[in-house]
Formats: C-alpha cells, sequence, structure tokens
C-alpha cells in the first residue's frame, strides 16, 4: 500500500505569500495519477490538480502542482483570502485503490 | 451539468449495517469513461476511500473496509449504493460520493451527508 505524507501539517501564511506544500509517497507514483484537492470546513473537496500538474476546470493559474517519482508539489503563487483551506493530494494506484495525504492546513498568520 | 446526491439514514446503531444511495443527475452513469466512489471523512479528520464501481458492476474496495462493504449500481435509476456492515462508531464520518475521472481524480463530489453511528 503506497502512504502519502504530506507537509508541514500547518501553514500559517499572509495573504498575497506564497504557499508551498509538500506531499511524499512511500513508493514511486505515476505522475498521471496524482491528485490535489481544497476543502473548506463543511464543504465537499474541490479538485484542483490532476495527472500532477493539470489544472481542473475553472481553477485559477495560481495554484500549480509540479513533482514526479515520490515527491510532489502543490505551489499558491499568491494566497488569496479564499484559499485559506485544508488541502490533500490523493495518488491512484495498482489494484486499483485510492489513498489520500493526511492533509495540509494553510491558516491565516 | 452533473451533480451527485447523496441520501440515507443519518443515524444507525452499532452492528446494524449503514446504507446510502448516491443519485447522479444531469448525466449518465453508464459512461464508460468514468468509475464512480464512496469516500468517508471521520469529523475533524481526513479523507478515506471507500471503493469504487464502474457502471458495468465491477468493485475495487479499500482492503481495510473490504469484508464489510457492497457497492452496488443501479444504471435504470441512475444510482449507486453504499452498504458498510457491522458499523461501530469508528464508522461515523460524513459520506461523500463522488466520479472519478479518467486520470484516477474524483473530479465532482456530492455535498455528502453525516452518518452517525449510536444506540
Amino acid at each position: 500500500e503506497i502512504v502519502l505524507t504530506q507537509s508541514p501539517g500547518t501553514l500559517s501564511l499572509s495573504p498575497g505569500e506564497r504557499a508551498t506544500l509538500s506531499c511524499r509517497a512511500s513508493q514511486s507514483v505515476s505522475s498521471s495519477y496524482l491528485a490535489w484537492y481544497q476543502q473548506k470546513p463543511g464543504q465537499a473537496p474541490r479538485l484542483l490538480i490532476y495527472g500532477a500538474s493539470s489544472r481542473a476546470t475553472g481553477i485559477p493559474d495560481r495554484f500549480s502542482g509540479s513533482g514526479s517519482g515520490t515527491d510532489f508539489t502543490l505551489t499558491i503563487s499568491r494566497l488569496e483570502p479564499e484559499d485559506f483551506a485544508v488541502y490533500y493530494c490523493q495518488q491512484y494506484g495498482s489494484s486499483p485503490r485510492w489513498t489520500f495525504g493526511q492533509g495540509t492546513k494553510v491558516e491565516i498568520k | 451539468q452533473l451533480q451527485l446526491q447523496e441520501s440515507g439514514p443519518g443515524l444507525v446503531k452499532p452492528s446494524e449495517t449503514l446504507s446510502l444511495t448516491c443519485t447522479v443527475s444531469g448525466g449518465s452513469i453508464s459512461s464508460s469513461s468514468y468509475y464512480w466512489g464512496w469516500i468517508r471523512q471521520p469529523p475533524g479528520k481526513g479523507l478515506e476511500w471507500i471503493g469504487s464501481i464502474y457502471y458495468s458492476g465491477s468493485t475495487y474496495y479499500n482492503p481495510s473496509l473490504k469484508s464489510r462493504v457492497t457497492i452496488s449500481v443501479d444504471t435504470s435509476k441512475n444510482q449507486f449504493s453504499l452498504k458498510l456492515s457491522s458499523v461501530t462508531a469508528a464508522d461515523t464520518a460524513v459520506y461523500y460520493c463522488a466520479r472519478r475521472e479518467g486520470h484516477g481524480a474524483f473530479d465532482i463530489w456530492g455535498q455528502g451527508t453525516m452518518v452517525t453511528v449510536s444506540s
């Protein structure tokens, strides 16, 4: 089973700053099958990035994804007030099965 | 615009079976391009994939839940369903249904339904 570990657990930043979130896999993950989600309190997760670096429909270009193998990154270039939320990475692997990271909370400093 | 909506009891007794249905509107569940899945989130915790189904009926379950989970599809009603048996308090969570697109990501989600396991 592939385990996804996200860091940091919490990121305290101010609006306008750059956010860099990490997702590390216990085994190599196909880049085609790595996704990132945003979740706000009381809401369902929203798909931001699929295929490690492709933005989902309607996602602003301040969100970008990168990485390969076991190390993946979600970058928010300039934080907007609505970007403060919890972010999850997720991989789709063989079997098939899906696993999620434990999440990174981006909070207002 | 495709929408998903979960429905089912909000309260289930310990040892009983949790049953939820996801109704797909604005599109067909029989599309060959997609899988359909269930994901849950205990209060204050992260996301856990429960299982997925293809319109043909092929199913895939999280090994940690496999012995208790059944997911089925009813294409005539454009619905898929989740049954989780022998529930305990640890199964208390918000349960989401979602569509899985070609890259393995869940691109459309229902709003979620809270299920509490308690006597």
